[in-house]
């Protein structure tokens, strides 16, 4: 099985920019988190999506926002960027079925978010 | 709430000792424990996990952790470290049925030979 995808692998931005990330999960897998990881606050989570629906949120502002398609590929938008934003961001897919917190998550590589 | 330090930003062992990362978390309701490892420009693999079962738990690449649930501990070990061990670990805590895990700050395991 092909695993986790995530493109773009880097990106540079400018300050008050908009971006978005996209991630193709493994296949036959219906949920998608968001994670994103810094050397300051470590791995924090941002978003989980099951079947089209954010089933659960971190504490991030509004300006980071997700959602998922049909096929269960999902995208996550980031506007107006800050410097603080400058990030990895990891893409974590599972089957999703158990709903909660067992779930083994398989991680793509990441997109480096560099803002200028 | 929840929460999860890791003992040590950073851990050095010699090619072939013993490798221990230590893992402390706080929940309030009975937790679920991962360990991951994320090696250079690359996402995270689940190296083992705790849902409950077995208080000893084995995990990929010969690691193992221990639940304690009296010292509130989920150590990880591995009793001979190789030089492709050399990473970052994190451990990982969820509970209560919430799906949102908490993650520790990671330990970077520097192997020398």
């Amino acid at each position: 099985k092909a695993g986790v995808t995530q493109t773009p692998r880097y990106l540079i931005k400018t300050r008050g920019q908009q971006v978005t990330l996209s991630c193709s999960p493994i296949s036959g897998h219906r949920s998608v988190s968001w994670y994103q990881q810094t050397p300051g606050q470590g791995l924090q989570f941002l978003f989980e999506y099951f079947s089209e629906t954010q089933r659960n949120k971190g504490n991030f502002p509004g300006r980071f926002s997700g959602r998922q398609f049909s096929n269960s590929r999902s995208e996550m938008n980031v506007s107006t960027l800050e410097l603080g934003d400058s990030a990895l961001y990891l893409c974590a897919s599972s089957p999703g079925t158990s709903g909660v917190s067992t779930d083994t998550q398989y991680f793509g590589p990441g997109t480096r978010l560099t803002v200028l | 709430a929840q929460s999860v330090t890791q003992l040590g930003s950073h851990v050095s062992v010699s090619e072939g000792a013993l490798v221990l990362l230590r893992c402390n978390y706080s929940s309030s309701v009975p937790p679920y424990l991962f360990w991951y490892v994320q090696y250079p420009n690359q996402g995270l693999q689940l190296l083992l996990k705790y849902t409950s079962a077995a208080t000893l738990v084995k995990g990929i690449n010969g690691f193992e952790a221990e639940f304690k649930k009296s010292e509130t501990s989920f150590h990880l070990t591995k009793p001979s470290a190789h030089m492709s061990d050399a990473a970052e670990y994190f451990c990982a805590l969820s509970s209560g049925g919430s799906y949102i895990p908490t993650f520790g700050r990671g330990t970077s395991l520097i192997v020398h030979p």
